[in-house]
């Protein structure tokens, strides 16, 4: 079935640029999700890029696909303490159902 | 976007008790929703597919005997876990989906004593 791969920790001094980075398997995968978890919480769509895209920014975050080797990754600009939560990366190869990697615990230390 | 929320946020009951969790999309009339469960410190594993007016899709591994689930109206799924065990403890999330984007709920806390 489809897998998806991340790594499980990143630490990052506030102010530095954070880079998480996926893999996945199914190269039928239309949509390409990142979510952002507090503790306790939900989860709260980031953003998400379509396979047929390269790039896509929005503020502080630029997402990366490289559909080729199948690698997306997540950029985050100027982290901040209030950027430290578990980053879960997702694809979809029909809209609603989604595969999730195992999440990227984000620490942010001032 | 769409709207989820979910009732109870937390739920606390002792072994062998049945818990509902309540799935409802606010503003918007969804079909199909899903239902999640997440283990401490691990992903989110899909757990079935609500479908409204019939029987939900379980994936494979899935007691649909023990989460029954009910889609009764566009805006209302609810999650039954029967006769619940500690090992049943868990974050319990659905969600709903909007053209591409999926919208999750808030999720349920359940401990099961």
């Amino acid at each position: 079935g489809e897998d998806v791969e991340q790594s499980l920790f990143l630490s990052v001094r506030e102010g530095d640029s954070s880079v998480i980075n996926c893999t996945y398997t199914d190269s039928s995968s239309t949509y390409l999700y990142w979510y952002k978890q507090e503790p306790g919480a939900g989860l709260q769509l980031l953003t998400y890029i379509f396979s047929n895209m390269d790039m896509k920014q929005d503020q502080r975050l630029t997402v990366l696909l490289n559909k080729k080797d199948k690698h997306l990754s997540l950029r985050i600009a100027d982290t901040q303490t209030g950027d430290s939560a578990i980053y879960f990366c997702a694809e979809s190869s029909d809209a609603g159902k989604s595969t999730f990697g195992d999440g990227t615990t984000l620490t942010v230390k001032p | 976007g769409a709207v989820v929320s979910q009732h109870p946020s937390r739920v606390i009951c002792k072994s062998g008790t049945s818990v509902k969790i309540e799935c409802r999309s606010l503003d918007f009339q969804a079909t199909t929703m899903f239902w999640y469960r997440q283990f401490p410190k691990q992903s989110l594993m899909l757990m079935a597919t609500s479908n409204e007016g019939s029987k939900a899709t379980y994936e494979q591994g899935v007691e649909k005997d023990k989460f029954l689930i009910n889609h009764a109206s566009l805006t209302l799924s609810t999650l039954t876990v029967t006769s619940a065990h500690p090992e049943d403890s868990s974050f319990y999330i659905c969600s709903v989906t909007d053209a591409n984007t999926q919208y999750f709920g808030p999720g349920t806390r359940l401990t099961v004593l």
